[in-house]
């Protein structure tokens, strides 16, 4: 079955540092979805990515999904403490099936 | 306009205890999820429904039922409760099962088995 592989598992960043995240499919993907969980929160949906290549960018935030429709990056710049939490990415395959969650990476930042 | 609304927030329960987890939605949308969040881990897949009158299983279903009452709201029952079971429930819905719509989550249930 699909497996989606999330890393790093966690980061420790200093305020001001820049930071990125890893998801990699076994399969090709129809879209990527990425979430943020805040400690103590739920899961809140921040992007979808469909197209090959695709990059989108939400503030200081910026997501990309592969050409090969096989990985995604996230990636912040200069994080600040508002930043901290899980972030999850969810793939979807091609067959209409379900989303897959990675197992998510917790950034943690120092102030 | 609530979302996702689950109930209760909190709760404890010893072994073998009985509870029915609540879980509405007002968005309209077809699909629903419980999913279970172990501390430090990620979601695992419980059971859904992708539409009204249908259940299937997800990554973890053994010890757990679920209920489609209706469109808007899907219920999770532990029938005796395990301490294996303690963890951080969510529920979720979307616009449909296909890997493509994005989930909506409520706020969770934090359980306690003793």
């Amino acid at each position: 079955g699909q497996q989606v592989m999330q890393i790093p598992q966690y980061q420790h960043v200093q305020e001001g540092e820049d930071f990125t995240t890893y998801c990699n499919s076994s399969t090709t993907l129809s879209n990527i979805q990425w979430y943020k969980q805040r400690p103590g929160g739920h899961p809140v949906f921040l992007i979808q990515l469909v197209k090959s290549g695709e990059v989108k960018k939400q503030k200081r935030l910026t997501f990309q999904f592969g050409e090969a429709k096989k990985n995604s990056s996230l990636h912040i710049t200069a994080t600040q403490t508002t930043d901290v939490g899980t972030y999850f990415c969810a793939g979807g395959g091609n067959a209409g099936n379900m989303l897959t969650f990675g197992g998510g990476t917790r950034l943690m930042v120092k102030p | 306009n609530a979302g996702v609304t689950q109930t209760p927030k909190f709760q404890v329960l010893k072994t073998g205890q009985s509870m029915t987890l609540q879980c509405a939605q007002d968005m309209n949308h077809n699909s629903m999820y419980w999913y279970r969040q172990d501390p430090g881990m990620g979601l695992r897949l419980i059971y859904y429904s992708a539409s009204e009158g249908t259940t299937d299983k997800g990554e973890v279903p053994n010890g757990y039922n679920v209920s489609r009452l209706n469109k808007r709201e899907f219920s999770l029952r532990l029938e005796s409760a395990a301490p294996s079971q303690t963890s951080v429930y969510f529920c979720a819905s979307s616009a449909w099962a296909d890997g493509n719509s994005p989930l909506h989550f409520g706020n969770g249930t934090r359980l306690t088995v003793t």
